[in-house]
């Protein structure tokens, strides 16, 4: 079955450094990976997916088959980027549907 | 970008009263939504993915007499809660795919708390 790992339920930096979140799958075929974030007293939405290769509000992630990961990384954070960030998994299931698998979600916050 | 709303945003009702949860997809029909639970400080759990026309598709341990799913339209899909007890109060959160670019957009979610 599919699964998705993220390590770090919180992870604190300050504004200006550097920010990487830590994703992992296991997912024997060929998988479709994507963020979400949460900001505060919002829904759920898209930030970006691995197929796209764009970065999203200065974010990039990088799909390493070999690593099995998907870890997302800005340069340089900034206190609006804190937020809930959910590592994603995208499967196919017989008869033509497919599902979310989501991990447990990292909070990150940006500190001045 | 496409807009899911869910209807009520909140909810309190008594053990063993049912209770009713709206999903509708604004902007675009969705053949495909999808309801989450999800637990303080925890992740999102896939409950069921509800097809316009069909019966749900239950995950494995989500009893489906509990959580009844009923997508009549392409634009909505609810969600009922039967008998509710205190184990029930969690946060439920409807997703809609939308088929021309296969993107799940999310509902804001919806607090049921039983007494």
């Amino acid at each position: 079955a599919q699964r998705v790992t993220q390590p770090e339920k919180l992870l604190s930096v300050f504004k200006g450094a550097p920010v990487e979140l830590k994703c992992n799958y296991s997912y024997s075929g060929s998988p479709e990976l994507f963020w979400y974030v949460q900001y505060s007293r919002q829904r759920l939405q898209l930030l970006l997916r691995h197929i796209s290769r764009e970065s999203i509000k200065g974010f990039t992630a990088d799909l390493n088959k070999g690593e099995t990961s998907f870890h997302l990384k800005k340069p340089f954070a900034q206190e609006e980027d804190s937020a809930m960030y959910y590592c994603a998994l995208r499967v196919a299931f017989t008869g033509g549907g497919n599902k979310l698998t989501f991990g447990t979600g990292t909070q990150l916050k940006v500190e001045l | 970008g496409a807009v899911v709303s869910q209807h009520p945003s909140w909810v309190i009702c008594k053990s063993g009263t049912s209770v009713k949860i709206e999903c509708r997809s604004l902007d675009f029909q969705a053949t495909t939504m999808f309801w989450y639970r999800q637990f303080p400080k925890q992740s999102l759990m896939l409950m069921a993915t509800s097809n316009e026309g069909s019966k749900a598709t239950y995950e494995q341990g989500v009893e489906k007499d509990k959580f009844l799913i009923n997508h009549a339209s392409l634009t909505l899909s609810t969600l009922t809660v039967t008998s509710a007890h205190p184990e029930d109060s969690s946060f439920y959160i409807c997703s809609a795919r939308d088929p021309m670019n296969y993107e799940q957009y999310f509902g804001p979610g919806t607090r049921l708390t039983v007494t």
